[in-house]
């Protein structure tokens, strides 16, 4: 079946620095993928849109500027958190659909993000 | 915005026992799917049914569109079983966009 990986699994980084996190597929393309943020104990919220060739679009209440979305590839999305703090600390999580319609989308394991 | 709303929050189940989930939606919907959470984090997709209802060996899902509810139900539970269930529905017709629902943690006991 379609595979989604995300890179790293989990990172550590102290306040005010900036960490990218990669999301893939790996035997399809995607023009597509979705961001979402889930802090524990709670449900998953989508964040952004990628889209492949455009800008992100972004939920409300998400600051687009701290998480910058680029849509590198048919295959490669990335999520920068800027200037991160500790209320960042989530388990980020990407999707990407495969074919049409949300049936058929695929989940990466996630990024675990602890800002200390 | 729509409201998923999952029941109950928290089951704790005996190895063997059959357990009944639901999950309620506030507005007409496209699309909606069950997904279970692993320990770990990784989300498998269980269903993909706007309606009807669907059966996949110990798991099946029955979708009331009309009546904006969902049940998943879980026949002889085992502990790998066990993690968050989540609904999610599709909004608006054909961008894909997902409203994940608020989740039922099941633990089965051995």
């Amino acid at each position: 079946g379609a595979v989604v990986s995300q890179h790293p699994s989990r990172v550590i980084c102290k306040s005010g620095t900036s960490v990218k996190i990669e999301c893939r597929s790996l035997d399809f393309q995607a023009t597509t993928m979705f961001w979402y943020r889930q802090f524990p104990k709670q449900s998953l919220m989508l964040m952004a849109t990628s889209n492949e060739g455009s800008k992100a679009t972004y939920e409300q209440g998400v600051e687009k500027d701290k998480f910058l979305i680029n849509h590198a590839s048919l295959t490669l999305s990335t999520l920068t958190v800027t200037s991160a703090h500790p209320e960042d600390s989530s388990f980020y999580i990407c999707s990407a659909p495969r074919g049409g319609g949300a049936e058929t989308q695929y989940f990466g394991p996630g990024t675990r993000l602890l800002v200390l | 915005g729509i409201q998923v709303e999952q029941s109950p929050p928290d089951l704790i189940l005996q190895e063997g026992a059959n357990s009944t989930l639901r999950c309620n939606f506030s507005d007409s919907v496209n699309n909606l799917q069950w997904f279970h959470q692993n320990p770990w984090g990784q989300l498998i997709n269980l269903f993909y049914i706007p309606s009807g209802t669907k059966q996949n060996g110990r798991l099946s899902a029955t979708t009331v569109a009309t009546e904006r509810y969902s049940l998943l139900y879980i026949s002889s539970s085992q502990t790998t079983d066990s993690g968050v269930y989540f609904c999610a529905v599709e909004r608006d017709f054909g961008n894909e966009k997902l409203t994940f629902g608020t989740g039922t943690r099941l633990t089965i006991i051995p």
